[in-house]
């Protein structure tokens, strides 16, 4: 199975910020990749998908980059709406897997 | 509108079935690749099951021999059928579709359904 390993698992940041999570792979994905935002009680939200292509609906401030084995997500100046769990998935191979999360708490 | 709207999670003791139902909108169930995620209380996401739309059929090691996905073409829902249930598979139970590029690569999951929590405890 591939692995991800996603961090930081805790951020705490302020509205205006610029945050960026990474999600490193055990082995290459090309840009098999997604990135999602999950708030308490509510299903996850693509946010990202093929690595660094923006989900229609989703504001510009979010962004991904990245292939193989690095991946970054970036939000270029945080919102209070975007406090939440962000979570990265590989779509390479099943089983998909999922990076263990990153909560984003204000400062 | 496309929509997931899951039902049929409750609370059962161990070693009991449970069969979780998701009735789609908006889109058709048999012509897309359609997938059950768990995600236990307070943990991340757990893949569970896929189902072509050829009907091919894939299991996480997890739940292989025990859970069976399916589909009713005519009611366009996707169902996961779960036998021999454990302790462990207490979580929400989320159904969703694959969503492909045009080259029909595996590019994202989208839309999810609301969620069915599966209690199993004596």
């Amino acid at each position: 199975d591939i692995q991800l390993t996603q961090s930081p698992s805790f951020l705490s940041a302020s509205v205006g910020d610029r945050v960026t999570i990474t999600c490193r792979a055990s082995q290459g994905i090309s840009s098999y990749f997604a990135w999602y935002q999950q708030k308490p009680g509510k299903a996850p939200k693509l946010l990202i998908y093929a690595a660094s292509t923006l989900q229609s609906g989703v504001p510009s401030r979010f962004s991904g980059s990245g292939s193989g084995t690095e991946f970054t997500l970036t939000i270029s100046s945080l919102q209070p709406e975007d406090f939440a769990t962000y979570y990265c998935q590989q779509l390479n191979s099943y089983p998909l897997t999922f990076g263990g999360g990153t909560k984003v708490e204000i400062k | 509108e496309v929509q997931l709207v899951a039902s049929g999670g409750g609370l059962i003791q161990p070693g009991g079935s449970l069969r979780l139902s998701c009735a789609a909108s908006g889109f058709t169930v048999s012509t897309n690749y359609m997938t059950w995620v768990r995600q236990a209380p307070g943990k991340g996401f757990e893949w569970v099951s896929v189902i072509y739309s050829g009907g091919t059929a894939y299991y996480a090691d997890s739940v292989k021999g025990r859970f069976t996905i399916s589909r009713d073409n005519s009611k366009n829902t996707l169902y996961l059928q779960m036998n021999s249930l454990r302790a462990e598979d207490t979580a929400v139970y989320y159904c969703a579709r694959e969503f492909r590029d045009g080259g029909n690569s595996r590019v994202g999951i989208d839309p999810w359904g609301q969620g069915a929590l599966v209690t199993v405890s004596s």
